[in-house]
């Protein structure tokens, strides 16, 4: 049991650009979520995959931003046209189908100037 | 809606002495309820968690939370605490155990040698 894994862990982009993230899940787990933290906050909820079905979103996930989990395992998160406000650590989370427990990974922190 | 109050921003006990980090719940179901910590540019860590079993619950590293459904808390307890203990903690909220997860905006613990 490797842990849940982000990729990158740290990334600056200026405002206008795309960027992807990358969240490798514990393995065989079925559902993935992202959250995103913004400074002096708790992780606020962006969205959930059971295995490659996205089952719910927040309405702070904008039309700039998409998710995929195309086979079930790994999950991509981008962001297009980024803003200032997009600035925030991204976190993602796993468990299984039948727990309660979600496992997070140790986030990717997004800086736009 | 569901939605965690964590009351005091910022907490600071001595050395040794009890460690009390306050969370007060609202929710319309029956409520799952977790403690995550979070060090320092590292994701969350469960501590422990409520899923209507014992009122009573026993966490890692010495800590414990006792759900009071009459007060609506979950408070967040140890006994002693040691210099390890300084981090952020976040009280967090589900309506069913593994669905998206809703936290409060987090005490910070500084434990004074």
């Amino acid at each position: 049991d490797t842990g849940v894994s982000q990729d990158p862990r740290h990334k600056i982009t200026k405002r206008g650009q795309n960027v992807t993230f990358r969240c490798d899940p514990i393995s065989e787990h079925n559902r993935l979520y992202w959250y995103r933290q913004t400074l002096g906050q708790g992780p606020e909820f962006l969205t959930y995959f059971q295995n490659e079905a996205q089952l719910e979103k927040s309405r702070l996930l904008s039309d700039r931003f998409s998710a995929e989990r195309p086979k079930g395992s790994f999950s991509t998160l981008e962001i297009q046209r980024t803003e200032q406000g997009d600035s925030a650590m991204y976190l993602c989370a796993s468990s299984e189908l039948t727990t309660d427990t979600q496992y997070f990974g140790p986030g990717t922190r997004l800086t736009v100037l | 809606a569901q939605s965690v109050t964590q009351l005091g921003s910022h907490v600071s006990v001595s050395e040794g002495a009890l460690v009390l980090l306050r969370c007060n719940y609202s929710s319309s179901v029956p409520p799952y309820l977790f403690w995550y910590v979070q060090y320092p540019n590292q994701g969350l860590q469960l501590l422990l968690k409520y899923t209507s079993a014992a009122t009573l619950v026993k966490g890692i590293n010495g800590f414990e939370a006792e759900f009071k459904k009459s007060e609506t808390s979950f408070h967040l307890t140890k006994p002693s605490a040691h210099m390890s203990d300084a981090a952020e903690y976040f009280c967090a909220v589900s309506r069913v155990g593994n669905e998206k997860l809703t936290f409060g905006t987090g005490t910070r613990l500084t434990i004074i040698p």
